[in-house]
């Protein structure tokens, strides 16, 4: 399958602060990615959907000047946590598409503010 | 909007044995794609399995495999001879089929079922 690399893996940032979580698409050009976040033991929640050169769609209830995200390749994503609280404190993963039909998911990125 | 229900939030199994996981959705639409993803405790989400809705057979993946009924919106997954590997929360979920815009790829996810493999 193809790969999907989330950088960093883990981070720690103090209340206040952003912090930036990187997407790529190694070998493939992502036309669409997708963001989630996961709470321990609990599922993933769409945040919401990028498409290459364009606006993102965020689904209800997340706050689009909170979470900024940024496809501005066709192999690179951003996710943007603004003015990050330890509410913000979770599991993000994302996940990419290309021409195939398959979305593949990257390692995913524990964010603990403190 | 489509809906993914898992009713089970644990199960076990003893090594060798078989196990079966339930999930039920809820749609209108009449094609679409559904999956058994695995996360382990490194998190990183794999892919155990998928149906396509049109396909009346099930799919199989050696020692996984589902039971699709289409008509009652269920979609259950049988581990065979369980491996302590197996040992994962588990996610079903559902994608609709190409021409759903610039969403498609998009997954809605049940709530998962933890699997312990007991040796």
């Amino acid at each position: 399958g193809a790969v999907v690399s989330q950088h960093p893996s883990w981070v720690i940032c103090k209340s206040g602060t952003s912090v930036k979580i990187e997407c790529r698409s190694l070998d493939f050009q992502a036309t669409t990615m997708f963001w989630y976040r996961q709470f321990p033991k609990q599922s993933l929640m769409l945040m919401a959907t990028s498409n290459e050169g364009s606006k993102a769609t965020y689904e209800q209830g997340v706050e689009k000047d909170k979470f900024l995200i940024n496809h501005a390749s066709l192999t690179l994503s951003t996710l943007t946590v603004t003015s990050a609280h330890p509410e913000d404190s979770s599991f993000y993963i994302c996940s990419a598409r290309g021409g195939h039909a398959e979305a593949f998911f990257g390692q995913g990125t524990r964010l603990t503010v403190v | 909007a489509q809906t993914v229900t898992q009713s089970q939030p644990e199960m076990s199994v003893q090594e060798a044995e078989t196990v079966t996981l339930s999930c039920t959705y809820d749609t209108s639409e009449s094609d679409y794609y559904l999956f058994w993803y695995k996360q382990p405790p490194s998190r990183q989400m794999i892919l155990v399995i998928r149906q396509e809705a049109y396909k009346q057979q099930n799919a199989t993946e050696n020692r996984f495999s589902v039971n699709f009924q289409k008509a009652a919106k269920s979609f259950s997954l049988k581990i065979s001879d369980s491996q302590l590997g197996d040992a994962a929360m588990y996610f079903c979920a559902y994608r609709s089929a190409p021409g759903g815009g610039t969403s498609y790829g998009k997954l809605t996810f049940g709530q998962g079922t933890i699997l312990t493999v007991h040796p």
